[in-house]
C-alpha cells in the first residue's frame, strides 16, 4: 500500500535554531517527492520538488534531501524564524498517475522567540 | 488571476442543508483538484478535473458530493444533505496540465465548512 509517514508529529524549537523533519514513504513506482509548507488557515505552498535522480534541493533556508534507495527524505531548516511556524507536509507521487499524490499527515513546527 | 481563489472563506450551515463551494483556478491551468482536510491531517483527494471533465472522482466520499467545471475554468463543489462529519477545510488546487514531470500544484486558501 502506498503510504507516506512523517516524524515527528510536532516539534517546538527556539528561534534561530536548526531542525530536521523526516519523511518515509512506500510509494512505488516513485516519480517525485514534494515538501509543502502550510500556514494555519492557508493552503499548502510548495517548497521543493525532487525527482528520482535528485538527492538534494535547496530553497533559501530550506534544504530537502532524498534517498531513493531507503525511500527517505528530510527537510532541514536553518536558522529558524518565527515565520517558519507552520505544518510541513511530505507528498509523493507515483509514476503511474499523472495527478494522484500521496500525502503525509505533516509535522507541526512551532518556533518560539 | 494571481492565484487560486476560493469562496466563501468560511461557511456555516445546518445539518441537512445544501452548500456550494467555488474555486477559481489560475488562468490557463487545465488541471483542477479538490481536497478535503481535517485538523491535523494532510489533504484528502476528492476529485480531479482535466479541462471540463472529471478524470477521477473516486475520492468523493458518497453521492451527496458532486463537482462541476462546465467551462474548464471555475469549479463548484456541491454537497447535498450536509452532515456534521462533512465539517472540514475544502481545498482547491490547480496546475498546468497534470502533475507528471513535476508540474507544480498551486492551492487556494480553502473554504472552512462547519456543519452544525
Amino acid at each position: 500500500k502506498n503510504q507516506v509517514e512523517q516524524s515527528p508529529q510536532s516539534l517546538i524549537i527556539l528561534e534561530g535554531k536548526n531542525c530536521t523533519l523526516q519523511c518515509n514513504y512506500t510509494v512505488s513506482p516513485f516519480s517525485n517527492l514534494r515538501w509543502y509548507k502550510q500556514d494555519t488557515g492557508r493552503g499548502p505552498v510548495s517548497l521543493t520538488i525532487m525527482t528520482f535522480s535528485e538527492n538534494t534541493k535547496s530553497n533559501g533556508r530550506y534544504t530537502a534531501t532524498l534517498d531513493a534507495d531507503t525511500k527517505q527524505s528530510s527537510l532541514h531548516i536553518t536558522a529558524s524564524q518565527l515565520s517558519d511556524s507552520a505544518s510541513y507536509i511530505c507528498v509523493v507521487s507515483a509514476q503511474d498517475s499523472n495527478y494522484q499524490l500521496i500525502w503525509g499527515a505533516g509535522t507541526k513546527l512551532i518556533i518560539k522567540p | 488571476g494571481a492565484g487560486v481563489s476560493q469562496t466563501p472563506s468560511n461557511k456555516v450551515t445546518e445539518k441537512g442543508k445544501y452548500v456550494e463551494l467555488r474555486c477559481d483556478p489560475i488562468s490557463g491551468h487545465t488541471a483542477l483538484y479538490w481536497y478535503r482536510q481535517s485538523l491535523g491531517q494532510g489533504p484528502e483527494f476528492l476529485i480531479y478535473f482535466q479541462g471540463t471533465g472529471a478524470a477521477d472522482d473516486s475520492g468523493l466520499p458518497n453521492d451527496r458530493f458532486f463537482a462541476v467545471r462546465p467551462e474548464g475554468s471555475v469549479s463548484t463543489l456541491k454537497i447535498q444533505r450536509t452532515e456534521r462529519g462533512d465539517s472540514a477545510v475544502y481545498l482547491c488546487a490547480s496546475s498546468y496540465a497534470g502533475l507528471g514531470g513535476g508540474n507544480e500544484q498551486f492551492f487556494g486558501p480553502g473554504t472552512r465548512l462547519t456543519v452544525l
